[in-house]
C-alpha cells in the first residue's frame, strides 16, 4: 500500500521562484493537509481540506496556496519563494476524525 | 486554542533503560485523542502510541507506554529497555475528537532522544 506519496522529495528554489508540490493518497480518506516543520517549531499546519472541493486556511498560511483537484490529490503551491520558506513540508490525510492520521515522506525545501 | 508544551528539548538515555518523556496540553475540550510520534533521521513521522481520553486506562504498545492524567492535562510516554532505534525526535500531538472538527493535529515542539550505547 503506498499511502501518502509526495514530491519532490528535495528540492532548491531560488528566491521568487514558484513550485508546486503534489501529494497523493490512496486509502480514500476525505481529509488532507499540508504541515510546515522548522527547526525547534514542531509541525505546524498550512492549509487543510475537510472533503473534495473545500479548503481551508491553517496556523500559517501566508505565501501559499492550494489546490484539492479530487479526492486523492491536494497541492501547495508557493507563487514566489522565499528564503523563509525553507522548511520540510509534510502533506497527511485522515478519516473525518483525528484517530488514524496518515504523514507523506516530507519534502526538504531550501530557497535561496 | 488547544495548545501542547514539550519541555524538554533533549534527553538521553543509556541502551536497557528507561527514559520518559514529558507533555503536557490544554485544551477545554472532554473527549479528545493524544499522540506520541517518533520521528528517527529519514524524517518519516512514526505513529508509536494513541490514547482516547474518554479511556482511563493507559495506553501500551510493547516497550512503550503512557501516563495519561487528564485532569493535570499531562501525557507521558514511557520507553522501556531503550534500544539504539528509539534514538530520534518524539513528538506529542493532540487531536479532537467531535465532528466538525478541522480534524488536524496540533504538535508539541518535540524532544530529541539520543540513547548510548
Amino acid at each position: 500500500n503506498a499511502g501518502v506519496t509526495q514530491t519532490p522529495k528535495f528540492q532548491v528554489l531560488k528566491t521568487g521562484q514558484s513550485m508546486t508540490l503534489q501529494c497523493a493518497q490512496d486509502m480514500n480518506h476525505n481529509s488532507m493537509y499540508w504541515y510546515r516543520q522548522d527547526p525547534g517549531m514542531g509541525l505546524r499546519l498550512i492549509y487543510y481540506s475537510a472533503s473534495e472541493g473545500t479548503t481551508d486556511k491553517g496556523e500559517v498560511p501566508n505565501g501559499y496556496n492550494v489546490s484539492r483537484l479530487n479526492k486523492r490529490e491536494f497541492s501547495l503551491r508557493l507563487e514566489s519563494a522565499a528564503p523563509s520558506q525553507t522548511s520540510v513540508y509534510f502533506c497527511a490525510s485522515s478519516e473525518f476524525r483525528t484517530e488514524r492520521t496518515f504523514f507523506g515522506q516530507g519534502t526538504r525545501l531550501t530557497v535561496v | 486554542a488547544q495548545t501542547v508544551t514539550q519541555s524538554q528539548p533533549e534527553m538521553s538515555v543509556q541502551e536497557a533503560e528507561t527514559v520518559t518523556l514529558s507533555c503536557t496540553y490544554d485544551t477545554s475540550e472532554s473527549d479528545y485523542y493524544l499522540f506520541w510520534y517518533k520521528q528517527p533521521p529519514s524524517r518519516q513521522m512514526i505513529l508509536v502510541i494513541r490514547q482516547e481520553a474518554y479511556k482511563q486506562q493507559n495506553a501500551t504498545e510493547n516497550r512503550f507506554s503512557v501516563n495519561f492524567q487528564k485532569a493535570a492535562k499531562s501525557f507521558s510516554l514511557k520507553i522501556s529497555d531503550s534500544q539504539l532505534g528509539d534514538a530520534a525526535m518524539y513528538f506529542c500531538a493532540y487531536g479532537a475528537s467531535y465532528g466538525g472538527s478541522q480534524g488536524n493535529l496540533i504538535f508539541g515542539k518535540g524532544t530529541k532522544l539520543s540513547v548510548k550505547p
